[in-house]
């Protein structure tokens, strides 16, 4: 079983749609989560962290069930800029022991108008 | 620039050369990181600098790459006797150390191997 398992999409919505976005992972000691946007061809951006109490920013909003070990991503009133690639990141526990933010392949989000 | 830099940008080099990329990270972030992105990939995890501790390599795939910090600055991933399936998106990442959350990448080094 992969580490951080997301649904790879794409997700294709039309603009104003509200879409979200589920992870998973396996490693119960993680201790925080994070979502990235990466747009084609770019380097991956911190989009948002994510807090065991839920957080929102702006018309994003991310919250963490540490018991089913899910992360989700809510995206309101999409817009076409909207549109990358949403990748989950867990810092977990490396073989080499330390803690390495994992990230998953990565959902991919289309916007139409 | 403020931000974390990689060179080259692009490598094309045929199977069997070495190839050597660099990462020259935020100024003051004391932790850096090696991962690669396949296409149509995730990023997979390399190599993990933090300050002069002794990196954690358990992410490096051969025997074949290896990388060093110098200063605890600039870092150099070397891939020895290249291979085709070794064609990917290198990037490079720093912050200030485990647990810091946000991690800043550089634009990342694309090697093709013919």
């Amino acid at each position: 079983r992969k580490e951080v398992e997301q649904d790879p999409g794409p997700f294709n919505v039309p603009e104003g749609a509200t879409v979200a976005f589920n992870c998973t992972y396996s490693n119960s000691a993680s201790q925080s989560f994070f979502w990235y946007r990466q747009d084609c061809r770019k380097e991956p951006k911190l989009l948002m962290s994510v807090y065991s109490s839920g957080n929102e920013d702006g018309r994003f909003t991310a919250q963490l069930n540490r018991a089913s070990q899910y992360i989700s991503l809510l995206i309101r009133d999409s817009k076409l800029s909207d549109s990358a690639t949403y990748l989950c990141v867990v810092n977990g526990r490396a073989s080499g022991g330390s803690y390495i933010p994992t990230f998953g392949r990565g959902t991919s989000l289309i916007v139409h108008p | 620039g403020a931000g974390v830099s990689q060179s080259p940008s692009n490598k094309v080099t045929e199977k069997g050369k070495d190839v050597e990329l660099r990462c020259d990270p935020i100024s003051g972030h004391t932790a850096l990181y090696w991962y690669r992105q396949s296409l149509g990939q995730g990023l997979e995890f390399l190599i993990y600098f933090q300050g002069n501790s002794a990196p954690d390599k358990s992410g490096l795939p051969s025997d074949r790459f290896s990388a060093e910090r110098t200063g605890g600055s600039v870092s150099t991933l070397t891939i020895q006797r290249t291979q085709q399936e070794d064609s990917a998106v290198y990037l490079c990442a720093s912050n200030r150390g485990a647990g810091s959350g946000e991690l800043f990448f550089g634009e990342g080094s694309r090697l093709t191997v013919l």
